[in-house]
């Protein structure tokens, strides 16, 4: 099976745009989860969506959003970019019944 | 989920093996330990998990203590391209979808 896939894989924006990344999950998985990972805070998550529903979120502003759509493929957006939001981007997925999270390789987002 | 502590870092000489330790201080009966490793800027890396037997497959082994206070993960011929971020983690099987990412601990393979 291929593995799961995230576009773009790099990104340059500035402050105060607004951005939508891409997940495409492992083929039959319905969980996909995001997370961010910077330097001074490794990695952190972000939300999951099962079956187009978020399920789980994580401690971050509303600023960060996400959806699934009904081929379980997922988006995130981050709207009105701080320099902090500078990271690697990265979703995983999985079956959806607590199963081992599989990763992409990320989206690299520079924040100028 | 479990809080677990890992060392900073460690150095293995290539083809000898690598001993990862992982002490789980706040396991309960129904967490797992995963362990995954991340290669610089790469996606992190599934690698095993177990709940309280000992579990091997193609790419380790994970040892875990009878009192599930700490496990071990070995990579039996450690390469150059083992040299990554590993991190252990506890997680409950329905709370696998947000997995709590520690430090991590850097293992470097040395030629």
């Amino acid at each position: 099976k291929a593995g799961v896939t995230q576009t773009p894989r790099y990104l340059i924006k500035t402050r105060g745009q607004q951005v939508t990344l891409s997940c495409s999950p492992i083929s039959g998985h319905r969980s996909v989860s995001w997370y961010q990972q910077t330097p001074g805070q490794g990695l952190q998550f972000l939300f999951e969506y099962f079956s187009e529903t978020q399920r789980n979120k994580g401690n971050f502003p509303g600023r960060f959003s996400g959806r699934q759509f009904s081929n379980s493929r997922s988006e995130m957006n981050v709207s009105t970019l701080e320099l902090g939001d500078s990271a690697l981007y990265l979703c995983a997925s999985s079956e959806g019944g607590g199963e081992t999270q599989y990763f992409g390789p990320g989206t690299r987002l520079l924040v100028l | 989920d479990a809080k677990t502590t890992q060392p900073t870092s460690m150095d293995c000489a290539e083809g000898r093996a690598a001993n990862l330790p992982c002490n789980h201080s706040t396991i309960s009966g129904n967490e797992y330990v995963y362990w995954y490793r991340q290669i610089h800027s790469q996606g992190p890396q599934y690698i095993i998990h177990g709940l309280k037997n000992n579990e091997t497959n193609e790419m380790a082994s994970l040892i875990i203590t009878e009192d599930r206070k700490s496990s071990t993960l070995i990579l039996p011929h450690a390469t150059l391209r083992d040299t990554a971020v590993y991190y252990c983690i506890g997680a409950t099987q329905g709370g696998s979808e947000k997995l709590v990412f520690g430090k991590g601990m850097k293992l470097t393979v040395n030629p």
